[in-house]
C-alpha cells in the first residue's frame, strides 16, 4: 500500500512558466514532508521541506504548499528552466528527526527551451 | 565539505553470493539511513542508525543487515542475493534534529 502517491509519472513545461508537481499521502501521522531532485547516476538532492504546522514554504523559485485536510501537496516552480528537468520525489516523515523517509515513485519532469 | 561517499559505485554479484557496502557520512553527521532505488518500486527505506544503533527498519527480509561504527561509518550486508536485490543503493546523513537529508551518489549492485 503506498502511502505517498505521485500519480503523474512526468510532466513537460516550456521554460520560463510554472512547474507544478502534485504529491498525495495516505497516512494521517505525516508531519514532515520534503521534496528531492535527482538527476541520473547521482543521489537525490534536498529542495525544500515543510512542516505540517505550515501551509507554505518558499525558497527562491520553489514554493511549497501543504494542504493537510486534502492530504496533499505540490511544489511549485517559477519559473521553470531547462536545469531543473530532473526527477522529483516526494517525501514524507513522521517526526522530524526520523529517518524512515517514505518516498513517492517520482515525477519526471522536462522543462523545454 | 565533503559529501557522502559509498563505495564502490558499482558492484556485480552472483546469486548467492554476500556482498558489503559502505558509506562515510557528512562529518559531524551521526544519522545514517539506508535506501534501495528500484524502476518498480521507487526508493524504499531500509534502515537508519544512529550512534552506532539501529533506530528504524524498513520493510526488507533479515538478508539486509546493517551497522554504524563509531565513526558513524555505516555498512550494509545483504547476504544470500537473488536476481531482484538488483538496485541502486543509497545512504544518506543527517544531523540528530536537522532534517534535510544529504544523499551520497549510491552503489549500483547487479546480480546476475
Amino acid at each position: 500500500d503506498q502511502q505517498v502517491k505521485q500519480n503523474s509519472p512526468s510532466l513537460s513545461v516550456q521554460e520560463g512558466r510554472i512547474s507544478i508537481l502534485n504529491c498525495d499521502y495516505t497516512n494521517s501521522m505525516f508531519d514532515y514532508f520534503l521534496w528531492y531532485k535527482k538527476y541520473p547516476a547521482e543521489g537525490p538532492t534536498f529542495l525544500i521541506s515543510i512542516s505540517s504546522i505550515k501551509d507554505k514554504n518558499e525558497d527562491g523559485r520553489f514554493t511549497v504548499f501543504l494542504n493537510k485536510s486534502a492530504k496533499h501537496l505540490s511544489l511549485h516552480i517559477v519559473p521553470s528552466q531547462p536545469g531543473d528537468s530532473a526527477v522529483y520525489f516526494c517525501a514524507a516523515s513522521a517526526g522530524r528527526s526520523q529517518g524512515n523517509l517514505i518516498f513517492g515513485k517520482g515525477t519526471k519532469l522536462s522543462v523545454k527551451p | 565539505k565533503a559529501g557522502v561517499t559509498q563505495t564502490p559505485r558499482y558492484l556485480i554479484k552472483t546469486r548467492g553470493q554476500q556482498v558489503t557496502l559502505s558509506c562515510s557520512p557528512i562529518s559531524g553527521h551521526r544519522s545514517v539511513s539506508w535506501y534501495q532505488q528500484t524502476p518498480g518500486q521507487g526508493l524504499q527505506f531500509l534502515f537508519e542508525y544512529f550512534s552506532e544503533t539501529q533506530r528504524n527498519k524498513g520493510n526488507f527480509p533479515g538478508r539486509f543487515s546493517g551497522r554504524q561504527f563509531s565513526n558513524s561509518r555505516s555498512e550494509m550486508n545483504v547476504s544470500t542475493l537473488e536476481l531482484g536485490d538488483s538496485a541502486l543503493y543509497l545512504c544518506a546523513s543527517s544531523l540528530e534534529g536537522y532534517y534535510g537529508y544529504t544523499f551520497g551518489s549510491g552503489t549500483r549492485l547487479t546480480v546476475v
